[in-house]
């Protein structure tokens, strides 16, 4: 069965510092990679997704994550943050067949002005 | 107006009671989903159904009961709620795909078990 793993609970980080928030995940295939936010009170967003093709995806809010294979990660990143993007992000894989996500267990992102 | 829409947003009820929360859909999608949240543990399939005729049991689909009313509409039940159910639930949607189709989330029910 797929797993995801969000090693990072909490991260901290300073407005205008990169971000990379990560995400392992466990799949036999070839995976079908989200990123979703959850800003406070919201429902979830897409960031980006990945299925195929070039490994680097670029999202909405300045958001790219990279597919790596022989790592089995897809790790979030963001050049220089915005106080904005302080949520709750959640990795989630799909397999292939059908539509259902297992989520990660989020990670929720602190930004100190 | 909002493309995934859930009723109510809040809720608190004493257990033993039966509960519904409701989901509607503009988004013309045949595939719904119900998820629960919790702290520290992600989200959590609890049922889904790829069209009107078709319902399926996800990861934790245990105490809880799902109806199909239409296309648009998509009703998770509690028929007798327990504290431990105590979480907030989203609806979603998709449309049909292989695994790359985006799934539309609502805002969330937020339902505390006494």
């Amino acid at each position: 069965a797929q797993s995801v793993t969000q090693p990072d609970i909490h991260i901290t980080v300073s407005e205008g510092a990169s971000l990379e928030l990560r995400c392992n995940y466990s799949y036999g295939a070839t995976p079908y990679l989200f990123w979703y936010v959850q800003s406070p009170g919201q429902g979830l967003q897409l960031l980006l997704k990945y299925f195929s093709g070039d490994t680097l995806v670029q999202g909405i809010k300045g958001f790219e994550a990279e597919f790596k294979r022989s790592q089995s990660s897809f790790n979030l990143r963001k050049p220089s943050v915005h106080w904005s993007d302080a949520a709750e992000y959640f990795c989630a894989v799909a397999t292939g067949g059908g539509n259902k996500l297992t989520f990660g267990t989020g990670t929720q992102l602190k930004v100190e002005l | 107006d909002a493309d995934v829409t859930q009723t109510p947003r809040n809720r608190i009820t004493k257990t033993g009671k039966r509960i519904m929360l409701e989901c509607s859909q503009t988004k013309g999608h045949d595939r719904m989903y119900w998820y629960r949240q919790d702290p520290g543990l992600g989200l959590r399939l609890i049922y889904y159904s790829f069209d009107v005729k078709d319902i399926n049991k996800g990861e934790i689909s245990d105490g809880y009961s799902v109806s199909r009313q239409a296309q648009a509409k998509f009703s998770l039940s509690l028929e007798s709620a327990i504290p431990n159910q105590t979480a907030l639930y989203f609806c979603a949607t998709s449309s049909p795909g292989t695994g790359e189709s985006e799934q539309f989330f609502g805002p969330g029910t937020r339902l505390t078990v006494l």
